[in-house]
């Protein structure tokens, strides 16, 4: 139950894109459809953001894009806005009913 | 409202023991899998335990397996963490976590706001 790896910081102007890699193994990322994003803002819960590799919850917007491939799940946010600025992490399930997070990746907005 | 209120934090001796609650309301909580996850101070995420809607299926972090015990009573729409021999490392902002389905697979849609437990002599 090693953490995923993510950078740990990315950065974009606001309008611009930035991608968020989330690496895993065999036995998590590449094993399952089951990689999820969460936002988080300082001092608050974790949101969820995108399900099951590339679905998003209602109310989250279109800007934010996941997929996978091989070991490797990605996060996508297009059209960069000041709210987007927070820490993401990603989650895989990991088999025998447990989860793991990746190291969490700060996105600043320039 | 759609709610998650956790309890039961607090400041423990190393060795010692804490139960968490958490208390679901909003939602039918037996339709639903359901998880504790951490976040020590300035740290990030990490996945503690999870349970299936009928406590068939339940799975554990390495770094807690053996101490800690997660349980649920449908009938109280509560979740439960039983933490036994607390070391300094489980020091933590403790979230409960709603899955969006029934099995242990991990996609948390709905979070409370965290109960803190700070081991320390």
């Amino acid at each position: 139950q090693s953490a995923l790896t993510q950078p740990r910081s990315v950065s974009g102007s606001p309008g611009q894109s930035v991608t968020i890699s989330c690496t895993g193994t065999s036995s998590d990322v590449g094993g399952y459809n089951y990689v999820s994003w969460y936002q988080q803002h300082p001092g608050k819960a974790p949101k969820l953001m995108i399900y099951d590799v590339s679905k998003r919850p209602s109310g989250v917007p279109d800007r934010f894009s996941g997929s996978k491939s091989g070991n490797t799940a990605s996060l996508t946010i297009s059209g960069l806005q000041a709210e987007d600025e927070a820490d993401y992490y990603c989650c895989s399930y990991a088999g025998s009913y447990t989860g793991v997070f990746g190291t969490g990746t700060k996105v600043t907005v320039l | 409202e759609v709610q998650l209120v956790e309890s039961g934090g607090g400041l423990v001796q190393p060795g010692r023991s804490l139960r968490l609650s958490c208390a679901a309301s909003g939602f039918t909580f037996d339709d639903y899998a359901m998880h504790w996850v951490r976040q020590a101070p300035g740290k990030g995420l990490e996945w503690v335990s999870g349970i299936s809607w009928n406590s068939g299926s339940i799975g554990y972090a390495d770094s807690v397996k053996g101490r800690f015990t997660i349980s649920r009573d449908n009938a109280k729409n509560s979740l439960y963490l039983q933490m036994n021999s607390l070391r300094a490392e489980d020091t933590a902002l403790y979230y409960c976590a709603k899955d969006m389905g029934i099995a242990v697979v991990g996609a948390f849609d709905i979070w409370g706001q965290g109960t803190m437990v700070t081991v320390s002599s």
